[in-house]
């Protein structure tokens, strides 16, 4: 089964609206990673955390990650109607090589 | 192009035929991923390539999924006497290996077995 669990499945939000998404893992990780997909394309990465990490910022996002809890969260602040697409996190997890393990993804959806 | 290339974008193709999908991954990228991306699902790990070698090929789902890389460089998975439950897409993706590195995936191959 896959490592990560997602919530919400789907968000729909007004433009200049905060959107939070969160993931569970279950096993020790390297780094927690967070991909946008946008309809009927690949995955372009946003943002990496490394397991020593607790909080990382990249323009309008914000990603935070507590091993304890085996959570994360990408918070997007002052969406905008481009930023409608799935978001999915992946973990590299301790002995696991280098491949990513997907979370089930958060269809997020920004209405002007 | 400077970016992971997948071909073919689409590929309908009868059950019981083999199919192959290519990837040409970013130049310099010497570690090369292949997942499978079902309906309205996240994605899941097929096989690894380090170099032209596979280290990890645990996702492969049957015998009837194999893949080679050739000089490093491109890479092509093949589904032999596709079933109707291989219907999915096919995303690669390429990265270095040093450290904590993220992965580049091109656009994936659509692949409809009827």
């Amino acid at each position: 089964s896959q490592q990560g669990e997602e919530d919400p499945q789907a968000l729909s939000i007004q433009e200049g609206e905060n959107a939070t998404m969160n993931c569970s893992y279950k096993t020790s990780i390297n780094n927690l990673q967070w991909y946008r997909q946008n309809s009927g394309r690949g995955l372009v990465h946003l943002i990496l955390i490394r397991s020593n990490e607790r909080e990382k910022h990249s323009g309008r996002l914000r990603v935070t990650l507590d091993t304890s809890k085996k959570s994360s969260s990408l918070l997007i602040t002052a969406s905008r109607a481009a930023d409608t697409a799935s978001y999915f996190c992946a973990t590299v997890f301790t002995g696991g090589g280098n491949k990513l393990t997907f979370g089930t993804g958060t269809q997020l959806k920004v209405e002007l | 192009g400077a970016g992971v290339s997948q071909s073919p974008s689409n590929k309908v193709t009868e059950k019981g035929k083999d199919v192959e999908l290519r990837c040409d991954p970013i130049s310099g990228h010497t570690a090369l991923y292949w997942y499978r991306q079902r309906l309205g699902q996240g994605l899941e790990f097929l096989i690894y390539f380090q170099g032209n070698s596979a280290p990890d090929k645990s996702g492969l789902p049957s015998d009837r999924f194999s893949a080679e890389r050739t000089g490093e460089s491109v890479s092509t998975l093949t589904i032999q006497r596709t079933q109707q439950e291989d219907s999915a897409v096919y995303l690669c993706a390429s990265s270095l290996v040093q450290g904590d590195q993220p992965q580049h995936f091109g656009d994936g191959t659509r692949l409809s077995i009827l």
